[in-house]
């Protein structure tokens, strides 16, 4: 079962508008990510929001975290076409296992038009 | 993908044969993981390895097997390949126990037939 979902699924906008999905989880998490993966590619890490974090900016990256609501959202601003990917959040359960495992949603794609 | 490289990139087998797939890295980190990413399900973790010779198993790891013998080598095995293990197949590696980020291989497209 995923632990992230991601909504929506896909996503259809011009260049220069701002593009948001969100990610909702189920179980207590230590910190969530965002990766993007171009087609055909592996999957590139783009930010990652601790859980006692609420907002995290990188460059035209915002992702907000609320605990609890189990969600996360990211926002892209000012889009290009080279952010056509599609993009993938990963919650890293507490637990006391090691090894940092991550579990991924099932993506939202984006395509951004020129 | 710098630091991870995965081998092969493509693979056609038949059914029933068995498959080993490599990912090597440079980057020295502890820990190394395999995925396999299917439309509609994201990627799903299969094993992953917390040091050489420590391996566990994934969400998905039926009909897997995983080796480290050392620690820039992490080869996933198919025993006895079938048609739902076509699929594409990541690595991916971390320097953090928990809490990190992990990079990703290229990826290896595998379909069985």
């Amino acid at each position: 079962s995923q632990q992230g979902e991601e909504d929506p699924q896909a996503l259809s906008i011009q260049e220069g508008e701002n593009a948001t999905m969100n990610c909702s989880y189920k179980t207590s998490i230590n910190n969530l990510q965002w990766y993007r993966q171009n087609s055909g590619r592996g999957l590139v890490h783009l930010i990652l929001i601790r859980s006692n974090e609420r907002e995290k900016h990188s460059g035209r990256l915002r992702v907000t975290l609320d605990t609890s609501k189990k969600s996360s959202s990211l926002l892209i601003t000012a889009s290009r076409a080279a952010d056509t990917a599609s993009y993938f959040c990963a919650t890293d359960a507490r637990t006391r296992a090691a090894g940092n495992k991550l579990t991924f949603g099932g993506g939202t794609r984006v395509l951004v038009k020129p | 993908d710098a630091g991870i490289t995965q081998s092969p990139r493509h693979k056609v087998t038949e059914t029933g044969t068995p498959v080993t797939l490599r990912c090597h890295q440079t980057e020295n980190h502890r820990y190394m993981y395999w995925y396999r990413q299917d439309p509609g399900h994201g990627l799903r973790l299969i094993h992953y390895s917390y040091g050489v010779k420590d391996t566990d198993k994934g969400e998905v790891s039926d009909g897997y097997s995983v080796s480290r013998s050392k620690t820039e080598d992490f080869l996933l095995t198919l025993e006895s390949a079938t048609s739902s293990q076509t699929s594409v197949y990541f690595c991916a590696i971390s320097g953090h126990a928990q809490g990190g980020e992990q990079y990703f291989g290229p990826g290896t497209r595998l379909t069985v037939t």
